[in-house]
């Protein structure tokens, strides 16, 4: 089965630009997640979507970032306008319900540098 | 304020040895506790889980082990190999919070390196 996809895998671009990553779940998966990983901050939760509607997007950072999940293979997070501080390593997850619980599968990442 | 901590950011074994990352969390809601491991340039791939109905999971080399009353956990490898150096990150989740399905909270990952 194919895993969590992402594209770009890497992106640089200039400060004032709009991003957007992409992000097709595993099939079958009801829940997507958008997390962003730095050095200071560690693996943090931006937003998560349960069947295609926002739950809780309260790691949002700013207005600057908003994320979209149209259907349920796809997924869009826009930084506009980017800054330099939005430098990070940015993960999709999905995950379905389970017996055994909530396990979280990621995708490869993508990785942002806005200078 | 982190809910989910991993003091140690890194850790240096010996190949054939144990290693034993540890977990603590402060959520009393948290039920269930999972272990990501990470290499360079790739997503974290799930490891190990654990549910707060038990406090030990084993497989294969790896086995979790959960402490409520400590609100701990930890995660042994025994034998430890060179190709498990990679970060570790715990996380944990309250797994219907809110009537819908969960998130994880992750700690910052603690890097293991195994020496041959």
């Amino acid at each position: 089965d194919a895993g969590v996809i992402q594209s770009p895998r890497h992106e640089v671009t200039e400060m004032g630009q709009e991003v957007t990553l992409r992000c097709k779940p595993i099939s079958g998966h009801n829940s997507l997640f958008w997390y962003r990983q730095t050095m200071m901050r560690g693996l943090e939760l931006l937003i998560y979507f349960n069947n295609n509607v926002p739950i809780d997007d309260s790691g949002m950072p700013e207005d600057r970032f908003s994320a979209k999940m149209p259907n349920a293979s796809f997924s869009t997070l826009k930084i506009q306008p980017s800054e330099p501080r939005d430098s990070a390593v940015y993960f999709c997850a999905s995950s379905r319900p389970d017996s055994s619980g909530n396990t979280i599968y990621f995708g490869e990442g993508s990785w942002l540098t806005v200078v | 304020d982190q809910q989910v901590k991993q003091n140690s950011p890194s850790l240096s074994v010996q190949e054939g040895r144990i290693s034993i990352l540890n977990c603590d969390y402060t959520n009393s809601m948290f039920d269930y506790f999972l272990w990501y491991k990470k290499y360079p340039a790739e997503g974290p791939t799930f490891l190990i889980s654990i549910s707060s109905i038990k406090d030990k999971n084993e497989d294969g080399r790896f086995t979790v082990f959960l402490n409520k009353s400590a609100k701990h956990l930890s995660l042994h490898i025994v034998p430890s190999q060179p190709g498990d150096s990679a970060v570790y990150f715990c996380a944990a989740s309250a797994l219907w919070y809110g009537g819908s399905q969960g998130n994880l909270i992750f700690g910052k990952g603690t890097k293991l390196s195994v020496k041959p």
